[in-house]
């Protein structure tokens, strides 16, 4: 079964500071990536995902993240984060013989500081 | 589009007693998912429902029955409810399910359960 682990429980960061949330999964078998974004009281939102071709993938709000298969990582990245990035993150994968089922990474909460 | 509903929002409940959670999508999409989420462990998928008129089961099934009322609604049943099933209860639903390519889930707002 896929495991999805993301390395930081919680990452402060200041204002216009960059800011990268680490994500690496079980298995190397042909997989579909994403970010999810959860901001307070509410649902999670598609922030981007990986489905095949360039390793690097834009998603909404300015964030990036780079798919690398030998590493099974695949690590969002902001170059300056706003107040309202505060939000927990969430990787998630999917085996291409899965379907749409997902498996979550248990989330990175991030805390921007003016 | 209202996208995806639930209801409750917030709901308490004493150990033994039982409820049905509420969700509808008005995006006229196949699959729909039950998932729940406690702290550090990301969500966990409870059942899925692929097409109209199937029902499979996920990571934690246990304690749990679902029903895909048509193609709109997905409901969650606890029977007899149990601390252990105190969580946030995410609905979700995609265009597609089947093996061979990939559609993008879309969640709703999350039903907040207490079991006293």
């Amino acid at each position: 079964a896929q495991s999805v682990t993301q390395l930081d429980s919680q990452v402060p960061v200041f204002e216009e500071a960059p800011v990268e949330l680490r994500c690496n999964y079980s298995s190397s078998v042909s997989v579909y990536l994403f970010w999810y974004v959860q901001y307070p009281n509410q649902g999670l939102q598609l922030l981007l995902k990986y489905l095949s071709g360039s390793t690097l993938v834009k998603g909404i709000n300015g964030f990036e993240a780079e798919f690398n298969k030998s590493q099974t990582s695949f690590h969002l990245r902001k170059p300056s984060v706003h107040i309202s990035d505060t939000a927990e993150y969430f990787c998630a994968v999917s085996d291409r013989a899965a379907g749409n089922k997902l498996t979550f990474g248990g989330g990175t909460r991030v805390l921007v500081k003016p | 589009n209202a996208g995806v509903t639930q209801t409750p929002k917030f709901q308490v409940l004493k150990t033994g007693q039982s409820m049905t959670l509420q969700c509808a999508q008005d995006m006229n999409h196949n699959s729909m998912y039950w998932y729940r989420q406690d702290p550090g462990m990301g969500l966990r998928l409870i059942y899925y429902s692929a097409s109209e008129g199937t029902t499979d089961k996920g990571e934690v099934p246990n304690g749990y029955n679902v029903s895909r009322l048509n193609k709109r609604e997905f409901s969650l049943r606890l029977e007899s409810a149990a601390p252990s099933q105190t969580s946030v209860y995410f609905c979700a639903s995609s265009e597609g399910g089947l093996a061979g390519g990939f559609y993008s889930q879309y969640f709703g707002p999350g039903t907040r359960l207490t079991v006293l």
